[in-house]
């Protein structure tokens, strides 16, 4: 069965500190990876899609691949109280349907 | 405020009711989706339509039944469910189907559903 595995947390991280959020996933055929982000009580939103191997960096936000690896992880520079949230990892299998994570729930501490 | 706009956002039923969520996106796009959240699981997609024709059902009970009349319109029909179901159910669009590079989708505020 093709899974895509976070740690729940909660990720309690310093304001202004790197916050690391880690996913693996179990299918060498994906080829495209989403982070979202969800408020308590509100819906996911997009942060960052990667699909090539290495660093893609957006503002605040590095997605990182490693596809022999099989993981994936969101890096937050800076981090603010408003970052705190739950991100969840999105994963495509071979159909395209995308597998998704149970999330990490991230704590900014000011 | 997503382009993806779902009603009602809470709704408490009987197991004897039948119900229904109505989604409705206006973003042009020609896939849609309803999936369901729990607590601390993954999101579980249940249903998938690609111009308005259903390409995926994954095992879902036939309690819930979908309709998809148009490309914009998306319903979740609901009848004699279990308290199990409770949870929120999410409906979402993308302008192609599913995880493709790019291909984003959005997601609807959600509908809390209570099944007492």
């Amino acid at each position: 069965q093709k899974e895509v595995e976070q740690n729940s947390g909660p990720l309690s991280v310093p304001e202004g500190a790197i916050a690391s959020l880690n996913c693996t996933y179990s299918d060498r055929g994906s080829q495209s990876f989403f982070w979202y982000r969800q408020y308590s009580g509100k819906s996911p939103e997009l942060i960052m899609f990667i699909y090539s191997n290495g660093d893609k960096e957006d503002g605040r936000f590095t997605a990182q691949l490693n596809k022999a690896s099989q993981y994936v992880s969101l890096l937050i520079r800076d981090s603010q109280p408003s970052d705190s949230a739950t991100y969840l990892c999105a994963v495509n299998d071979s159909n395209y349907q995308l597998i998704w994570g149970a999330g990490t729930k991230l704590i900014i501490k000011p | 405020e997503t382009g993806v706009t779902q009603t009602p956002r809470h709704l408490v039923m009987g197991m004897t009711n039948k119900k229904s969520l109505k989604c409705e996106q206006h973003l042009g796009h020609n896939a849609m989706y309803w999936y369901k959240q729990s607590a601390k699981k993954p999101l579980e997609l249940m249903f998938v339509y690609n111009f308005k024709e259903q390409t995926e059902n994954n095992s879902v009970p036939s309690r819930f039944s979908p309709e998809c009349p148009n490309s914009s319109h998306l319903f979740l029909h609901l009848h004699t469910l279990q308290p199990e179901d409770s949870a929120l159910y999410l409906c979402a669009s993308s302008q192609d189907l599913g995880g493709r590079s790019g291909n984003t989708i959005y997601f609807g505020e959600g509908s809390w559903l209570t099944v007492v």
